[in-house]
């Protein structure tokens, strides 16, 4: 069945620090990838999308994320992070029916300063 | 004005009670879903529409029904509420003209507790 793993609960990236979050798929033909951004009390928000040809993907509020194929996974950077980037993230993948997103369980970011 | 809307945004109810749940777009989208958020679970689909004749179970539809009322609102109903259904739920939409690419967009979110 398809899945995805977003393999960290939470993490603390200091004001001003890159951020990496992980994500990894489980699916047998090329994936339509989501990242969304849900910050405290409100809805989900599209970060950015991968369905085919470049695999950097560029998204809103500076992030990017890199699909790769041999290591099944679609992960979510930032050079540099800032206050408001303080957030829960999910990372997704359209089903194989195209039907639904299936959605991994969030990370948490926590930025200090 | 946002282009999801979900209404009440909050909801504090009592085991046993019937309670429904509204979402209406502006989006002009064909496809509608409803999902569940709790914590450390992420999101599970609970039902989904692709037009206004169209209604299909998701992930965990049990204890839940829907109506598709129009092509821009589609409400979740929950006959009997119990508290293990107390969690967030999300209304989304896409565009199914869009082949291959579910961009979905989502509602603000209700916040639903069941005593």
């Amino acid at each position: 069945a398809q899945s995805v793993t977003q393999p960290d609960i939470h993490i603390t990236v200091s004001e001003g620090a890159s951020l990496e979050l992980r994500c990894n798929y489980s699916y047998g033909a090329t994936p339509y990838l989501f990242w969304y951004v849900q910050s405290p009390g409100q809805g989900l928000q599209l970060l950015l999308k991968y369905f085919s040809g470049d695999t950097l993907v560029q998204g809103i509020k500076g992030f990017e994320a890199e699909f790769k194929r041999s290591q099944s996974s679609f992960n979510l950077r930032k050079p540099s992070v800032h206050w408001s980037d303080a957030a829960e993230y999910f990372c997704a993948v359209q089903n194989q029916a195209g039907t639904a997103l299936i959605f991994g369980k969030g990370t948490t970011l926590s930025v200090s300063s | 004005d946002a282009d999801v809307t979900q209404t009440p945004r909050n909801r504090i109810t009592k085991t046993g009670k019937r309670i429904m749940l509204e979402c209406s777009q502006t989006k002009g989208h064909d496809r509608m879903y409803w999902y569940r958020q709790d914590p450390g679970l992420g999101l599970r689909l609970i039902y989904y529409s692709f037009d206004v004749k169209d209604i299909n179970k998701g992930e965990i539809s049990d204890g839940y029904s829907v109506s598709r009322q129009a092509q821009a609102k589609f409400s979740l109903s929950l006959e009997s509420a119990i508290p293990n259904q107390t969690a967030l739920y999300f209304c989304a939409t896409s565009d199914l003209r869009r082949v291959g690419a579910d961009t979905q967009y989502f509602g603000p979110g209700t916040r639903l507790t069941v005593l």
